[in-house]
């Protein structure tokens, strides 16, 4: 089984929807990343979690926002929707005791906006 | 500025070495590292290096880092049809990882 799973894989919705994507990890990490990822773009940072009562925003955070349920589960939103929110999503977990800190990413999730 | 940067193809014969590049920006970074995405897949860790370190090797892999020019590269030697994938740098910034833009390598036989 995977370690970190997100749900959807795959979304296509209409401008104005709301919309929930969704991250669980069974690798008992309490730090949680959201990203997207854009062509030429590389992966930038939306919102990070390093416990269960700790959210920060990331470089591109504005249209976003992020509830931390758990420490296994860390869900990203999309309140209104917009075309140029279309890019792959990724969730990542890393634990506090890594030396070098390395971050175990999800499968990703397509998300498209009409 | 604020980017970590990489050029975005690459374009080898199967059997030669790849070498892609990597220009960072926070000379305080502690660790750099090579990210590797297959396609359809995420990101995993391919390899890194403490910032205290000139090279690093692992079996085909070869990790150059040039701490005054804030360059990074890594070296894939006698590279493989699997290794045709996107590479990525990152720098680690205040408890974040800070990516570069990722350079999709093609293999061709």
């Amino acid at each position: 089984d995977a370690d970190v799973t997100q749900t959807p894989r795959n979304r296509i919705t209409k401008t104005g929807k709301r919309i929930m994507l969704e991250c669980s990890q069974t690798k008992g990490h309490d730090r949680m990343y959201w990203y997207r990822q854009d062509p030429g773009l590389g992966l930038r940072l939306i919102y990070y979690s390093f416990d269960v009562k700790d959210i920060n925003k990331g470089e591109i955070s504005d249209g976003y926002s992020v509830s931390r349920q758990a420490q296994a589960k860390f869900s990203l939103s999309l309140e209104s929707a917009i075309p140029n929110q279309t890019a792959l999503y990724f969730c990542a977990t890393s634990a506090e005791w890594s030396s070098y800190n390395e971050q175990f990413f999800g499968p990703g999730t397509r998300l498209t906006v009409l | 500025g604020e980017d970590v940067e990489q050029s975005l193809f690459l374009s080898v014969r199967e059997g030669d070495s790849s070498v892609i590049n990597c220009t960072y920006t926070d000379s305080s970074s502690t660790y750099l590292y090579w990210y590797k995405q297959e396609p359809g897949a995420g990101l995993q860790l391919l390899t890194y290096i403490f910032s205290n370190m000139d090279m690093k090797q692992d079996q085909r892999l070869t990790v150059l880092l040039n701490k005054k020019d804030k360059h990074l590269s890594l070296r894939i030697a006698d590279t493989q049809t699997g290794d045709s994938a996107i590479y990525f740098c990152a720098e680690h910034r205040t408890d974040k990882l800070i990516f570069g833009t990722g350079t999709r390598l093609q293999v061709f036989p």
